[in-house]
């Protein structure tokens, strides 16, 4: 069964700081990694996703993550917030073989000015 | 194409009601999600459809809940006799194909009074 876990439901970064929001999945076989951005009652905004192809993936905004499978993690990296990132992040898991995506519990991005 | 569409953005309704909401998918995607929302976590997988057959169900789903996707094309979500546990952000989302990224509507967001 697929299931993802993004350590640190609130991060807080300085504005120009390097961001860093983790997660992690569990898969039996090898999945489809999605990020996805939202902002307060919006819906999901898709940041970048990792279909098998390059392990490192660069998506919209600056923002860029790392299929690392010895770890079994996808973290989603930006070299410098901006204030405009404040927001909730989801990371997301789908099995090549499933016909479903899951998601974390989100983490919570807080850009200090 | 706009995106997926959902209609209303919001719902009050008193306990014991039944409310439907309706998703249009981006009009080429053949595959088509309802997801459940709670404040402060991550979307929850409902049902989903291929085309006009709903081909998966959560096993949380309440006999309450069901979801149509007549012709292939929108869908409605109809939840009767609402209890204040429905209370949540109700998010659509469409794909392509199988593990292509998902899109997601804005959402409709439900309260239960």
């Amino acid at each position: 069964a697929q299931s993802v876990t993004q350590l640190g439901s609130h991060v807080s970064v300085s504005e120009g700081a390097l961001v860093l929001l983790r997660c992690n999945y569990s898969s039996s076989v090898p999945p489809y990694l999605f990020w996805y951005v939202q902002y307060p009652n919006q819906g999901l905004q898709l940041l970048l996703k990792y279909t098998s192809a390059a392990t490192l993936v660069k998506g919209i905004n600056g923002f860029e993550a790392e299929f690392k499978k010895s770890e079994t993690s996808f973290h989603l990296t930006k070299p410098s917030a901006h204030m405009s990132d404040a927001a909730e992040y989801f990371c997301a898991v789908s099995e090549n073989t499933g016909n479903q995506f899951y998601f974390g519990t989100g983490t919570s991005l807080t850009v200090i000015p | 194409d706009t995106g997926v569409s959902q209609d209303p953005r919001h719902k009050i309704t008193k306990r014991g009601q039944n409310v439907t909401f309706r998703c249009d998918p981006i009009s080429e995607h053949n595959r088509l999600y309802w997801y459940r929302q709670t404040l402060g976590q991550g979307p929850e997988f409902l049902t989903y459809f291929q085309n006009e057959a709903q081909l998966e169900k959560s096993r949380l789903l309440s006999d309450r809940f069901s979801a149509e996707r007549p012709k292939g094309s929108f869908s409605t979500l109809e939840i009767q006799r609402t209890e204040q546990g429905d209370s949540a952000m109700y998010l659509c989302a469409s794909s392509f194909m199988m593990n292509t990224e998902a899109f997601f509507g804005q959402g409709t967001r439900l309260t239960v009074v």
